[in-house]
């Protein structure tokens, strides 16, 4: 079945440090790809998506590109902050009105 | 716009008590998702409504629990004789007819004791 792997954590970086999260995902066809963020005490929130090879999806600084010759969809950002410590998913879906299939998750904390 | 909301937010019940939670999903999606996560998990998928229909379920998803959608509105998730192997957080989701991303509430955070 459809699965995906993400980077054991946690993370700690300094700020402004470069964040690299790896994923990577098995499955059948053309899966869209997305990374969701759980901020403390909040609910998942959609931070990027990418639903075809070679798309890059961006936003808050943060962007993944959508490698179908390595099952990819790896998560970076060049200078990270303080605010963005939290826990960061990397889920696939099948299609426009299919399950989310998600990867266990990395915590991401951010010294000042 | 108001989001995705749950109710309750938390529930502690005793080993074999029924629970039933609730989700509010943005007005006029049609699409709306039951996920389970526990402790350094992701969360599970347990099942799906398009409207009123359940078109999917999770072998997740024992005989214990159930869901439903009745107007195509909100739903609820009920799990009967509940196990302390239950306690997680339920999370719902809805997705609009033309979009690909599905939108989350804050979860349910169940405590079976």
């Amino acid at each position: 079945g459809d699965s995906v792997t993400q980077m054991e954590g946690p993370v700690t970086l300094s700020e402004e440090a470069f964040l690299t999260i790896n994923c990577t995902y098995t499955a059948t066809g053309y899966p869209s790809l997305f990374w969701y963020v759980q901020y403390p005490g909040e609910g998942l929130q959609l931070l990027l998506k990418a639903t075809k090879a070679d798309d890059k999806g961006s936003n808050k600084g943060f962007e993944a590109t959508y490698r179908k010759e390595t099952t990819s969809f790896h998560l970076e950002k060049g200078s990270v902050q303080v605010s963005d410590s939290a826990v960061y998913f990397c889920a696939l879906s099948r299609g426009g009105s299919e399950k989310l299939v998600f990867g266990k998750g990395t915590k991401l904390t951010v010294n000042p | 716009d108001t989001g995705v909301s749950q109710n309750p937010r938390h529930k502690i019940t005793k080993r074999g008590q029924n629970v039933t939670f609730r989700c509010d999903p943005i007005s006029e999606h049609n699409r709306l998702y039951w996920y389970r996560q526990t402790l350094g998990q992701g969360p599970e998928f347990l099942t799906y409504f398009q409207n009123e229909a359940q078109l999917e379920k999770s072998r997740l998803l024992s005989d214990r629990f159930s869901a439903e959608r009745p107007k195509g509105s909100f739903s609820t998730l009920e799990i009967q004789r509940t196990e302390q192997g239950d306690s997680a957080m339920y999370l719902c989701a809805s997705q609009g007819a033309s979009s690909e991303t599905q939108y989350f509430g804050p979860g349910t955070r169940l405590l079976v004791l």
